[in-house]
């Protein structure tokens, strides 16, 4: 059984530009949350889908945008990258309750 | 609002030594609690898990205990080894979020 996935395991961006990033819940599972790892922080919550709709939402600007496809896996999308998105980006998928994550994308803005 | 603290933020130990590593939260309102190990530059791997309605868990030298009234959990690890140097993260989960602390970063001496 696969565990969460996610794609890129590292991406290198330029200020401006627009970064999506990918991510395949546990098989059975159909809620996906998004969190940002900054340096020597750790993670904060984006938000979290399900049924292909935002649900909740933590304090991240409108800058930072989601999707969730029907077969439950998502994208998080970040447009106009500022040098401080540089962050480990990490998905995690529930189905009732316990959330599992997976290994994260390490973006790095210049 | 949820807060999550962990004390101390750093911790030097001979190998061998048992420790101890302490997380605060302010709300008992929880789902359940997380204890996560991550290593540099990687992502998070779940320790431990404690439910709400649980008092403690254990995983070979690891014990981890969990207090809602005082808002307390505690992270046991016996007879420490140079391979458990990391940074340990202290997480717990309200509906659909899960809140971090800022971890305490563990350094055991051969």
């Amino acid at each position: 059984d696969a565990g969460v996935t996610q794609s890129p395991t590292h991406l290198i961006k330029t200020r401006g530009q627009q970064v999506t990033l990918r991510c395949s819940p546990k098989s059975g599972h159909d809620t996906v949350s998004w969190y940002q790892q900054a340096l020597g922080q750790g993670p904060q919550f984006i938000f979290q889908y399900y049924e292909e709709e935002e649900r909740q939402r933590g304090n991240f600007p409108d800058r930072f945008s989601g999707h969730q496809f029907p077969n439950y896996s998502s994208e998080l999308n970040v447009n106009a990258l500022l040098l401080g998105d540089s962050a480990l980006y990490l998905c995690a998928s529930s189905l009732t309750g316990t959330q599992y994550f997976g290994p994260g994308t390490r973006l790095l803005v210049l | 609002k949820q807060e999550v603290t962990q004390i101390p933020a750093a911790l030097s130990v001979p190998e061998g030594e048992n420790l101890v590593l302490n997380c605060s939260f302010t709300d008992s309102a929880i789902y359940n609690l997380q204890w996560f190990r991550q290593d540099p530059g990687k992502g998070l791997t779940s320790l431990l898990l404690i439910q709400s309605s649980q008092r403690e868990q254990t995983s070979g030298r690891l014990n981890a205990s969990l207090d809602k009234s005082s808002g307390r959990s505690t992270l046991y690890i016996a007879a420490s080894q140079p391979g458990d140097s990391a940074t340990y993260l202290c997480a717990v989960q309200e509906d659909d979020k899960i809140i971090f602390g800022k971890g305490t970063r563990l350094h055991i001496l051969p």
